[in-house]
């Protein structure tokens, strides 16, 4: 079965920081890849998605997602955070051959301090 | 911008209790799955369902479980005999298409907690 990694549990940084999220898959063929954000009180919503073609997906917000195959790796990236970014991000993944069920990493906590 | 929502926010219930946990997905979506996520874990599929049947369930969506779509605007989760390792935050979501990858919108949650 397909599993999801997130590396980092909790990230604390300052404003204007670059912030850098690890995700790794592990699942031998062709995935879909997500990353969703979940901001306090609010409800999961969709960042970026990955299906096919350029590697570097940018998504809402300023994010973007680098894909790297051979490292089975999905990393999320913003230059420059801000304290709204604050939130909990969660990677997840959908192989190409199963269904439409979101397998998800177990999210990153993220703390930006003004 | 249209929304999932679910309703009760949170419920509390003693074990052996039947619970309903109601979503009303968005409106002209046509697929809907459930989640949970158990307090300090995961976030784990448990159903997917399209077309008045279930398309797709993991090892967690045991006899317990059902779902329904009893009318034009709700999806429903039953718990038909609550345990202690039900409690959990279950999330609701919707599609507008099957498609490999399509987005799912997610509703609010609802937190479960079976004593």
């Amino acid at each position: 079965a397909q599993s999801v990694s997130q590396h980092n549990h909790h990230v604390i940084l300052s404003e204007a920081a670059s912030l850098e999220l690890g995700c790794n898959y592990s699942y031998g063929g062709t995935v879909n890849l997500f990353w969703y954000v979940q901001y306090p009180g609010q409800h999961l919503q969709l960042l970026l998605k990955y299906f096919s073609g350029d590697p570097l997906v940018k998504g809402i917000k300023g994010f973007e997602a680098e894909f790297i195959k051979s490292k089975f790796s999905f990393n999320l990236r913003k230059p420059s955070v801000q304290w709204s970014d604050t939130a909990e991000y969660f990677c997840a993944v959908i192989p190409k051959a199963a269904g439409n069920k979101l397998t998800f990493g177990g999210g990153t906590r993220v703390l930006v301090k003004p | 911008e249209p929304e999932v929502t679910q309703t009760p926010s949170h419920q509390v219930t003693q074990m052996g209790q039947e619970v309903i946990l109601r979503c009303v997905p968005i409106s002209n979506h046509l697929y809907f799955y459930w989640y949970r996520q158990i307090l300090g874990q995961k976030v784990e599929f448990l159903v997917s369902f399209y077309n008045n049947e279930i398309s797709e369930k993991s090892e967690i969506f045991d006899d317990q479980f059902s779902v329904e779509r009893p009318d034009g605007s709700n999806f429903t989760l039953k718990i038909r005999s609550t345990k202690l390792e039900d409690s959990a935050m279950y999330f609701c979501a919707s599609s507008d298409g099957g498609r490999q990858g399509e987005t799912q919108y997610f509703g609010p949650g609802t937190r479960l907690l079976v004593l």
